[in-house]
C-alpha cells in the first residue's frame, strides 16, 4: 500500500531564516506531487506541482520553491522565511498519467515563524 | 474559472442529529466531485468521491450525490457522532480544463462540523 511521509510535524522559525520541508511517498512509482498550504481558518491554496523528476509548476509567485530531486520525494523550500509563511503545509499525491484526479495527503507540517 | 462553495461554519448539532453541509461548484468541464475530512491537527483524507453525474460516494455513514442540473455536491449522514466532529473540505477537479496531465483539486473554505454529546 502507499503511503505519504512528511518532515518535521512541527517548526518554529524566526523571520529570515531559511526551510526545508521534505515530502516522501512509498508504494507507488511517477505519481504526481503537490504542496498545499492551510493558513489558519482557510482553506487550501496549491503552491506547486510536480508531474516528473525535476518538473515543477509553480501556482502562486511568492517566497518559497519546490523541487523534486527524486521520483518521491518533493522538497518544499525558502531562503528567507516572512511572517506571513506562517501555516499548516500539506504534501499530497495522485497516481501519474492522469488515470485518476484522487489525491492522498499527508500529515502535515506545521509551520510558525516568529 | 472553476470554483466551489461550501455553507459557512461552524455547524454546531448534538449527537445523533441529522447532518447536511451544502457544496455547490462552478466547472467549465466535466469535474469529478470530492468531499475529504481534516481531524484537528491532521492532513487530510479523502471521504468520499463521485465521478459523473448522479453517482453517489458513500463512506463511513456519509453520502453525497453528484447533481449536475444544481451542481451541487451536498454532503448528509443521518446520525452523527462526537468522533465526526472535523473540518469539512469539498473539491473538484475538472479534468478538461487541466488538460489530464495534473488533476489539480480546487477545494471550497471548509466547514467546521462540532458535534456535542
Amino acid at each position: 500500500s502507499q503511503t505519504i511521509h512528511q518532515w518535521p510535524a512541527t517548526l518554529v522559525q524566526p523571520v529570515g531564516s531559511p526551510l526545508s520541508l521534505e515530502c516522501t511517498v512509498e508504494g507507488t512509482s511517477n505519481p504526481n506531487l503537490y504542496w498545499y498550504r492551510q493558513a489558519a481558518g482557510r482553506g487550501l491554496q496549491l503552491l506547486f506541482y510536480s508531474v516528473g523528476i525535476g518538473q515543477i509548476s509553480s501556482e502562486v509567485p511568492q517566497n518559497l520553491s519546490a523541487s523534486r530531486p527524486q521520483d518521491r520525494q518533493f522538497i518544499l523550500s525558502s531562503k528567507k522565511l516572512l511572517l506571513s509563511d506562517s501555516g499548516f503545509y500539506l504534501c499530497a499525491w495522485s497516481i501519474g498519467g492522469a488515470s485518476t484526479d484522487t489525491q492522498y495527503f499527508g500529515p502535515g507540517t506545521r509551520l510558525t515563524v516568529l | 474559472g472553476d470554483s466551489v462553495t461550501q455553507m459557512e461554519g461552524p455547524v454546531t448539532l448534538s449527537e445523533e442529529a441529522f447532518l447536511t453541509i451544502n457544496c455547490t461548484y462552478t466547472a467549465t468541464g466535466y469535474p469529478s466531485l470530492f468531499w475529504y475530512v481534516q481531524y484537528p491537527g491532521e492532513g487530510l483524507q479523502l471521504l468520499l468521491k463521485a465521478t459523473k453525474a448522479d453517482d453517489k460516494g458513500s463512506n463511513k455513514g456519509f453520502e453525497a450525490t453528484y447533481r449536475k442540473e444544481t451542481t451541487s455536491f451536498h454532503l448528509e449522514k443521518g446520525s452523527v457522532q462526537v468522533s465526526d466532529s472535523a473540518v469539512y473540505f469539498c473539491a473538484l477537479s475538472d479534468r478538461e480544463n487541466y488538460g489530464g496531465a495534473t488533476n489539480k483539486l480546487i477545494f471550497g473554505t471548509g466547514t467546521l462540523l462540532a458535534v456535542q454529546p
